[in-house]
């Protein structure tokens, strides 16, 4: 078993859509989870860190953390063209990544 | 630009050549980690380092695969005999990791490697 799974894409929505990205992790002892957007040919950047369970706000973007189901989430609402990219989610201090969901908001 | 840098950017190779990438962290980070990145997958952790010290090495590294930072600074990666499994994206990110740091990852654009 992978020790973080994510839902495989891809996904296609219109613009303005809210999108929810998921992925699941399978060791408890994880504390930090991060989800990164990678464009094309680029290194991934962070949008989202949390420490522990909860909800993260940022702009349009939010990250939730359900450590009961070990259970990972990204919100975008009125999402945009230029939110096209992929996902990653990641666990632990050292990043063990998800496989990614590559994300077009369609115009 | 104050970013990490990565060089060269795209290097093809013959099967059974070596081949060397340089990581250049954003200046004060103390961390640095090396990643490899196959089509549709995310980055698998390689190694990574505490200034000149490598604290961690993944399994993924076989005895063909060599990284240094010898003065805590930039950092080398060295594939020996290269092989078409070795076919990737090489990232490299830097943090800062300690007081006052965030431990926050930087990503470099990466090092794409063509094993023909």
């Amino acid at each position: 078993q992978k020790e973080v799974e994510q839902d495989p894409g891809p996904l296609s929505v219109p613009e303005g859509a809210i999108v929810s990205l998921n992925c699941t992790y399978s060791n408890s002892a994880f504390q930090y989870f991060m989800w990164y957007r990678q464009y094309s040919r680029k290194g991934p950047e962070l949008l989202m860190y949390t420490y522990s369970s909860g909800n993260k706000e940022d702009g349009r973007f939010t990250a939730q953390v359900d450590k009961s189901s070990k259970y990972i989430s990204l919100f975008i609402r009125d999402s945009q063209p230029s939110d096209s990219a992929t996902y990653l989610c990641a666990v632990s201090r050292q990043l063990t990544f998800g496989s990614g969901t590559q994300l077009t908001v369609l115009p | 630009d104050t970013g990490v840098s990565q060089d060269p950017r795209h290097k093809i190779t013959k099967r059974g050549q070596n081949v060397t990438f340089r990581c250049d962290p954003i200046s004060e980070h103390n961390r640095l980690y090396w990643y490899r990145q196959t089509l549709g997958q995310g980055p698998e952790f390689l190694t990574y380092f505490q200034n000149e010290a490598q604290l961690e090495k993944s399994r993924l590294l076989s005895d063909r695969f060599s990284a240094e930072r010898p003065k805590g600074s930039f950092s080398t990666l060295e594939i020996q005999r290269t092989e078409q499994g070795d076919s990737a994206m090489y990232l490299c990110a830097s943090s800062a990791y300690g007081a006052g740091g965030t431990g926050e990852l930087f990503f470099g654009e990466g090092s794409r490697l063509t094993v023909l």
